[in-house]
């Protein structure tokens, strides 16, 4: 079945750095690849996604990238803010697979500091 | 209406109780989901419904019982839980059935078992 690695578990950046964020996977069928944000109590929230036919996609100060070759997609938010902190998940599904079958990975504790 | 919500927010319960959670979402979306989520650990799917009909268990155990009762409603029935069941119970909802729709969260119940 799909396997999806994220790293770092943790990453501490300075207000105004970029924050990169990085997960593979082990099923090359899989097309579709979400990234959610978790605020402390709160509920987890889509805040950028991409499909397999594209290789980035951008949104403000957010942007993914897709590497199907290397099976490995990354999130950068650039111009970092306090609003920013949270944990993110990537997540990764597969054509044809069981609808629901979002395979997450382990989180990335995000903090930036003032 | 662009949310899924969740009644309650939190529910403290003793082993023997009898209890339910609630779910609704008015987007019109026809795939509805239960996940579990542990602190500091990704959301672990337990149930999906698609038009209604459960689609897919994750090998739940039985003091689970999801109902869904309408397009628009999920309930999860909980009877003789264990305190390690206590957990961020998570509701989601996306417009289709296919592994590669979009999962919108609701803001969870916060379940205690004693």
């Amino acid at each position: 079945g799909e396997n999806v690695e994220q790293h770092p578990s943790t990453l501490s950046v300075q207000e105004g750095d970029s924050a990169v964020i990085k997960c593979t996977y082990s099923d090359s069928a899989s097309n579709y690849f979400p990234w959610y944000k978790q605020e402390l109590g709160k509920r987890p929230q889509l805040i950028i996604d991409i499909r397999s036919n594209v290789g980035e996609k951008k949104d403000q100060r957010i942007a993914v990238t897709l590497n199907k070759t290397a099976k490995h997609f990354s999130l950068h938010i650039t111009e970092t803010q306090p609003e920013d902190s949270a944990v993110y998940f990537c997540a990764a599904s597969r054509r044809g697979g069981s609808q629901g079958n979002l395979i997450f990975g382990k989180g990335t504790k995000l903090s930036v500091k003032p | 209406d662009t949310e899924v919500t969740q009644t309650p927010k939190h529910l403290v319960m003793g082993m023997t109780n009898k209890k339910s959670l609630k779910c609704e979402q008015h987007m019109g979306h026809r795939a509805m989901y239960w996940y579990k989520q542990k602190a500091k650990k990704p959301p672990e799917l337990m149930f999906v419904y698609s038009y209604e009909k459960l689609s897919i268990n994750e090998s739940v155990p039985s003091r689970f019982s999801p109902e869904c009762p309408n397009s628009s409603l999920l309930n999860l029935h909980l009877h003789a839980l264990q305190p390690e069941d206590s957990a961020l119970y998570l509701c989601a909802s996306s417009q289709g059935y296919m592994s590669t729709d979009t999962q919108y969260f609701g803001p969870g119940t916060r379940l205690t078992v004693l």
